[in-house]
């Protein structure tokens, strides 16, 4: 079946350092990509998205490209701030059996210091 | 914007209670969604519904029961509380099912 693979946390750094959080999936067929970002206390909210290989999601300084190739779709910030200390989780939804079911990664939780 | 509400925040039940968790959004959404969070776990799907009256089992679904009488609300329902669902249960809508979902604020369920 389908499944996401994503770094174990937490990831921990210094304000305005580069961040790379890595994701790897195993699916059938064309899946589209997420990443949802979740803060203390709140549920899950898209963060970006990919539909298609070589796709481009971007949002808030945060970008993620569709990598076929490598069935990855690591999720970058070149200068994170305290503000993105967060739980972030991959995700995909392909067809398996005819029905489009997410698959999500464990999270990954960052913590920013200032 | 999509908006996603779940019924409480915080509820606390005693085992063998029946317990109903109420999730409603305002955008129409064809597809809805009951996962529960548990740390090192992440979101598991407990179940889903594609259209009203219809659902399908996810990957946890024994314990619970779901029910979809309109559009915009899916509940999901704890027959018979025990301690071992005492966990994050996080609703979520999605239109097509392809695309993103959106998640309420979850609700954090404590069975004592």
């Amino acid at each position: 079946g389908d499944s996401v693979t994503q770094m174990e946390g937490p990831v921990t750094l210094s304000e305005e350092a580069f961040l790379t959080i890595n994701c790897t999936y195993t699916a059938t067929g064309y899946p589209s990509l997420f990443w949802y970002v979740q803060y203390p206390g709140e549920g899950l909210q898209l963060l970006l998205k990919a539909t298609k290989a070589d796709d481009k999601g971007s949002n808030k300084g945060f970008e993620a490209t569709y990598r076929k190739e490598t069935t990855s779709f690591h999720l970058e910030k070149g200068s994170v701030q305290v503000s993105d200390s967060a739980v972030y989780f991959c995700a995909l939804s392909s067809a398996s059996g005819g029905s489009y079911i997410p698959t999500f990664g464990r999270g990954t939780s960052l913590i920013v210091h200032p | 914007d999509v908006k996603v509400t779940q019924s409480s925040r915080y509820l606390v039940k005693r085992t063998g209670e029946k317990v109903f968790l109420e999730c409603v959004q305002d955008m129409d959404h064809e597809n809805m969604f009951w996962y529960r969070q548990d740390p090192g776990l992440g979101l598991r799907l407990i179940y889903f519904s594609y259209d009203v009256k219809m659902k399908e089992k996810g990957d946890i679904p024994e314990g619970y029961s779901v029910s979809r009488e309109k559009k915009e609300r899916f509940s999901l329902i704890l027959e018979s509380a025990s301690t071992n669902q005492t966990s994050m249960y996080l609703c979520a809508s999605s239109f097509p099912i392809r695309s993103e979902q959106y998640f309420g604020p979850g609700t954090r369920l404590t069975v004592t």
